[in-house]
């Protein structure tokens, strides 16, 4: 699976957007790029996925570079709740088993 | 909630015992993974179910660890003679595996202390 970087912390004030990268410059055709988070304690939640387009839901939106070496998450109106460890992981859609390999994440701090 | 759950939510154990955790995954989900997560590190894959069948296992797998998944719903993690090092977080997660995009959702884990 395509190896991905993220920073290892970032901060974000309390209501604006935190835009969060990732570098996976080694994608192959058939790899998705997946986001999850970590709260504290909690086991990792899904956020979103994308293989090219750019994606939006309820929790945020994904733009993914033309070339797909890189990604950048966005969380629209940060919250003190979205504190957590946000993690960017590339993985095929094949029929094998499809684990996760999550690298070191980034530490996203919301402060007021 | 219809979510993934585990059980127990923490487990302290002396060395040497044996320990089993279970994981209820999501209605219907065909597939059921198991990580480990130690302190300041992200998840790491330990092997996973597609219905009742254990397809993959990791070499963090050693053979004191068994899973299983009998009916293809619940599945259960064991830990034989346990050691310090298996101190950790234990990760379930559960897909629906349908050729399509895959993703997984992962329940709250159980927090293993060996004493």
């Amino acid at each position: 699976d395509a190896k991905t970087t993220q920073p290892p912390s970032m901060d974000c004030a309390e209501g604006r957007a935190a835009n969060l990268p990732c570098n996976h410059s080694t994608i192959s055709g058939n790899e998705y790029v997946y986001w999850y988070r970590q709260i504290h304690s909690q086991g990792p939640q899904y956020i979103i996925h994308g293989l090219k387009n750019n994606e939006t839901n309820e929790m945020a939106s994904l733009i993914i570079t033309e070339d797909r070496k890189s990604s950048t998450l966005i969380l629209p109106h940060a919250t003190l709740r979205d504190t957590a460890v946000y993690y960017c992981i590339v993985r095929p859609n094949n029929n094998a088993g499809n684990m996760l390999t999550f690298g070191g994440g980034t530490r996203l701090m919301v402060k007021p | 909630d219809t979510g993934v759950s585990q059980d127990p939510r923490h487990k302290i154990t002396k060395r040497g015992q044996n320990v089993t955790f279970r994981c209820d995954p999501i209605s219907e989900h065909n597939r059921l993974y198991w990580y480990r997560q130690t302190l300041g590190q992200g998840p790491e894959f330990l092997t996973y179910f597609q219905n009742e069948a254990q397809l993959e296992k990791s070499r963090l797998l050693s053979d004191r660890f068994s899973a299983e998944r009998p009916k293809g719903s619940f599945s259960t993690l064991e830990i034989q003679r346990t050691e310090q090092g298996d101190s950790a977080m234990y990760l379930c997660a559960s897909s629906l595996f349908a050729g399509a995009a895959e993703t997984q959702y992962f329940g709250p884990g159980t927090r293993l202390l060996v004493l």
